[in-house]
């Protein structure tokens, strides 16, 4: 069936190195995904979005790149500090105003 | 946060009873969502919303009903509450873009937890 979800429902990183967070998606007609950040006992925060059309977007200390060939998304955070500990969201906008949201991952950065 | 409050942050009822939910946004959004959030599933939609009185089910939709009578107020009503509804409730709003581009770029608010017992 069709789905959002993640490859690791945990990832434990360095402070300092790169972190790396991947999503698969199965539904080829989706046009826009999103990352969103949420930490303990807070609602979810955009990160970045990136359109079907692109392949890469990069923000502050973030980059987005979208695999449309194998239905792939990763979120990559450079220089992982203690404060990107949360757990990741890609959602995905399979049209009709609504998104689907993956299972999470949590990243742990240590000190 | 789109300014987004949500109302009770916590809450604890019992079984058969109702509760009403309510998402208060103070930016003129036109779109709202509620959303809930369990351990495995991550978020999924109940309903939403696309103006005053303009509302469609999600994906979890059974068991809610929701109320938008005026732009900054979207209410989530649980008729009969039930133990498998006990989740964090999230509320969100989309950011429009000039000219109302619909982004779908949601916002949260910070959530409720509801314990039904």
């Amino acid at each position: 069936g069709e789905s959002v979800g993640l490859h690791l429902p945990t990832l434990s990183v360095q402070e300092g190195d790169n972190s790396i967070i991947n999503c698969a998606y199965s539904n080829s007609a989706s046009d826009y995904f999103i990352w969103y950040k949420q930490e303990s006992g807070k609602g979810p925060q955009f990160i970045i979005d990136i359109r079907s059309n692109m392949d890469k977007r990069q923000g502050q200390r973030v980059t987005v790149l979208l695999n449309k060939t194998v239905k792939h998304l990763s979120l990559q955070i450079a220089a992982t500090q203690p404060g990107d500990s949360a757990v990741y969201f890609c959602a995905e906008n399979r049209g009709a105003n609504n998104l689907f949201f993956g299972t999470g991952t949590r990243l742990t950065v240590i000190p | 946060d789109a300014g987004i409050t949500q109302s009770p942050r916590h809450k604890v009822t019992e079984t058969g009873t109702p509760v009403t939910l309510r998402c208060h946004q103070t930016e003129n959004h036109r779109y709202m969502y509620w959303y809930r959030q369990d351990p495995g599933h991550g978020l999924r939609l109940i309903h939403y919303s696309y103006g005053v009185k303009d509302t469609d089910k999600g994906e979890v939709s059974d068991g809610y009903s929701v109320s938008r009578s005026k732009t900054e107020d979207f209410l989530l009503t649980l008729e009969s509450a039930t133990s498998s509804q006990t989740s964090v409730y999230f509320c969100a709003a989309d950011r429009e873009g000039s000219g109302g581009t619909h982004y779908n770029e949601q916002f949260f608010g910070p959530g409720t937890r509801l314990t039904v017992l």
